[in-house]
């Protein structure tokens, strides 16, 4: 069964940086593009930032671009979200999520990760 | 960039039937959607993707009481035989030029 994982969230001061991965498994990752999408405490989705199957493109939500950096180790079956120059307005529930069919990048999704919480607060 | 509308709240009884709107923005009408439900306290859960025809492919181990409808620019999400464990947040998803999410719906089981 699919499975994502995320892991590396925390308590950190703004202006700081923190690097967020997730573990996937139960279908073949290199296929697929794969998404960031964050919940601020009590609000909707936002999605943030997503890679393509090969990782030769990048997308970002204009909230986080030049500040965020997504990447993937496909022989690793890992993503990563590197986020610096946090701000208080970055405290979320990141989510890993799946898009829907392979080699395509922007897409629906399919699978979400269980998420995990980012507090930047000094 | 389209646009997803959703109606804030809607409340239905146990064992009814609710239908639940994403209305798309102006020019994006031929749009395909995904519905996701969040239940309280949990990450959200992919449902189904409407298609611009009007069919839909659930996800893994979603019941039949969930399906899917268009007409124009609008999007239905309707569950038949509400269980209590359908009180959830309910949010339309569209792609295509940028990754776009409705406000969410947050559905009540009275």
């Amino acid at each position: 069964q699919v499975q994502l994982v995320e892991s590396g969230g925390g308590v950190v001061q703004p202006g700081r940086s923190l690097r967020l991965s997730c573990a996937a498994s139960g279908f073949i990752f290199s296929n697929y593009g794969i998404h960031w999408v964050r919940q601020a405490p009590g609000k909707g989705l936002e999605w943030v930032a997503v890679i393509s199957f090969d990782g030769s493109n990048k997308y970002y939500a204009d909230s986080v671009k030049g500040r965020f950096a997504i990447s993937r180790d496909n022989s690793k079956n890992t993503l990563f979200l590197q986020m610096t120059s946090l701000r208080a307005d970055d405290t979320a529930v990141y989510y890993c999520v799946k898009g829907g069919t392979a080699v395509q990048t922007e897409d629906y999704f399919d699978y979400w990760g269980q998420g995990i919480l980012v507090t930047v607060s000094s | 960039q389209p646009v997803l509308t959703q109606s804030p709240s809607a409340s239905a009884s146990l064992g009814a039937s609710v239908k639940l709107t994403c209305t798309l923005s102006s020019g994006h009408s031929n749009y395909a959607i995904a519905w996701h439900q969040q239940q309280p306290g949990k990450g959200p859960r992919y449902l189904m993707k409407l298609h611009s025809d009007g069919s839909h492919t659930k996800g893994d181990g979603i019941p039949d009481r969930f399906s899917g409808s268009r007409s124009g620019a609008e999007r239905y999400l309707t569950i038949s035989s509400l269980q209590s464990e359908d009180e959830a947040d309910y949010y339309c998803q569209t792609w295509g030029t940028g990754i776009v999410f409705g406000g969410g719906t947050k559905l009540t089981v009275l």
